[in-house]
């Protein structure tokens, strides 16, 4: 168990420009989430996959925002045309069924400048 | 729509000593799972306990237990013999069973252990 793993750990971007975030979840596991941290603040939910399927998706995950899950595998958050209000922490989580916990990545900060 | 409530945004304790951190929660639903997750300066969210509520037993793991009051809802943490690698920021989670399957966080609680 390797946990689960998120690149770039910090990200500053300028405003507009588009970035994207790699999440890697455990490998067995065949849940994963997206969630939104600002400071001070807890954990707000973005979206699901369910192995490849995007399951749900939060009203906070404006058309900006996308994610994939290619093969059920890694997944990718993209923001396009950045504003300041994205800054905040991006938390990659991954379970491997119903009845357990999430495990949760370090995150990504980003920073719009 | 499920909220969770933490009242206390900052607490205190000595170290050794036992403190316990509030939680509540409004929901509709009867088949739910409850969470404490600690996230420490080094910012990793770790799941410290999880409740389902068709147990009436509440929690417990080392110097962790919780107080699920399903009627209440109300679901608190009690931290026993706090060490100073309890610091951390505490959220609160709930998660129904079934088709919704995101969380929904209080907004934390900051623990601070005092030596």
């Amino acid at each position: 168990d390797t946990g689960v793993s998120q690149n770039p750990r910090h990200k500053i971007t300028k405003r507009g420009q588009n970035v994207t975030f790699r999440c890697d979840p455990i490998s067995e596991h065949n849940r994963l989430y997206w969630y939104r941290q600002t400071l001070g603040q807890g954990p707000e939910f973005l979206t699901y996959f369910q192995n490849e399927a995007q399951l749900e998706k939060s009203r906070l995950l404006s058309d900006r925002f996308s994610a994939e899950r290619p093969k059920g595998s890694f997944s990718t958050l993209e923001i396009q045309r950045t504003e300041q209000g994205d800054s905040a922490m991006y938390l990659c989580a991954s379970r491997l069924n119903e009845g357990t916990g999430l495990h949760f990545g370090n995150g990504t900060r980003l920073t719009v400048t | 729509a499920q909220t969770v409530t933490q009242s206390q945004p900052e607490m205190s304790v000595q170290e050794a000593e036992t403190v316990t951190l509030s939680c509540t929660y409004d929901t509709s639903e009867s088949d739910y799972y409850l969470f404490w997750y600690k996230q420490p300066p080094s910012r990793q969210m770790i799941l410290v306990i999880r409740q389902e509520a068709y147990k009436q037993q509440n929690a417990t793991e080392n110097r962790f237990s919780v107080n699920f009051q399903k009627a209440a809802k109300s679901f608190s943490l009690k931290i026993s013999d706090s060490q100073l690698g309890d610091a951390a920021m505490y959220f609160c989670a709930y998660r129904r069973q079934g088709s919704a399957r995101q969380l929904t966080f209080g907004s934390g609680t900051q623990l601070t252990v005092l030596p």
